[in-house]
């Protein structure tokens, strides 16, 4: 079965400030990996995805995630927060097939 | 293109009552959720469907009911609504691996 743990269920960082918000899972199989961004009161937005091929993957706001098959892990990384990234962020597992299974969440919260 | 549509966005139940949360998609996708989100602790998979007319169990099915009659529509109908289902529900399609949401729907049943 497949699982996904998000080590951190609030990071507090000011403003520039570099960030890392991680990420472990489980799986018996192949997997694709995500990340999701959840802004108050709206439904998940995907922010980058990890399907095969180059294990960096990046977003258009700056956001990069790597994969690491050794150690079960995709970290998401920002060299410089906004205001503006402050939401709930969710790593996500899907197998070849379509159930994707999310973690508990990452609330991220940039100070001025 | 409005994509993941639910309604309502809010509601209150009393206990032992029924609803139906209403949702449909415009993208032609043939994968569909409903999802809960609970504080703390993710998104757990309630039911989903892989086209019309099939329908399956996910991690939390218990008290919920759907239907897939069409492509667009993908009901969740709670017969007997608990505390328990206090709850933000959020439905999605996918295109291949990548997930749609909903705006969401807030559910309080006291």
């Amino acid at each position: 079965a497949q699982s996904v743990t998000q080590l951190d269920s609030q990071v507090p960082v000011f403003e520039e400030a570099p960030v890392e918000l991680r990420c472990n899972y489980s799986s018996s199989v192949s997997v694709y990996l995500f990340w999701y961004v959840q802004y108050p009161n709206q439904g998940l937005q995907l922010l980058l995805k990890y399907l095969s091929g180059s294990t960096l993957v990046e977003s258009i706001n700056g956001f990069e995630a790597e994969f690491n098959k050794s150690q079960t892990s995709f970290h998401l990384r920002k060299p410089s927060v906004h205001i503006s990234d402050t939401a709930e962020y969710f790593c996500a597992v899907s197998d070849e097939g379509f159930k994707t299974i999310f973690g508990a969440g990452t609330r991220l919260f940039v100070k001025a | 293109n409005a994509g993941v549509t639910q309604t309502p966005k809010f509601r209150i139940l009393k206990i032992g009552q029924s609803m139906t949360l209403q949702c449909t998609q415009d993208m032609n996708h043939n994968y569909m959720y409903w999802y809960r989100q609970d504080p703390g602790m993710g998104l757990k998979l309630i039911y989903y469907s892989v086209g019309a007319g099939i329908t399956d169990k996910g991690e939390v099915p218990n008290g919920y009911n759907v239907s897939r009659s069409t492509t667009e529509d993908f009901p969740l109908r709670l017969e007997l609504a608990a505390p328990s289902q206090t709850s933000v529900y959020f439905c999605a399609s996918t295109l291949g691996n990548t997930i749609y949401f909903g705006e969401g729907s807030w559910l309080t049943v006291v």
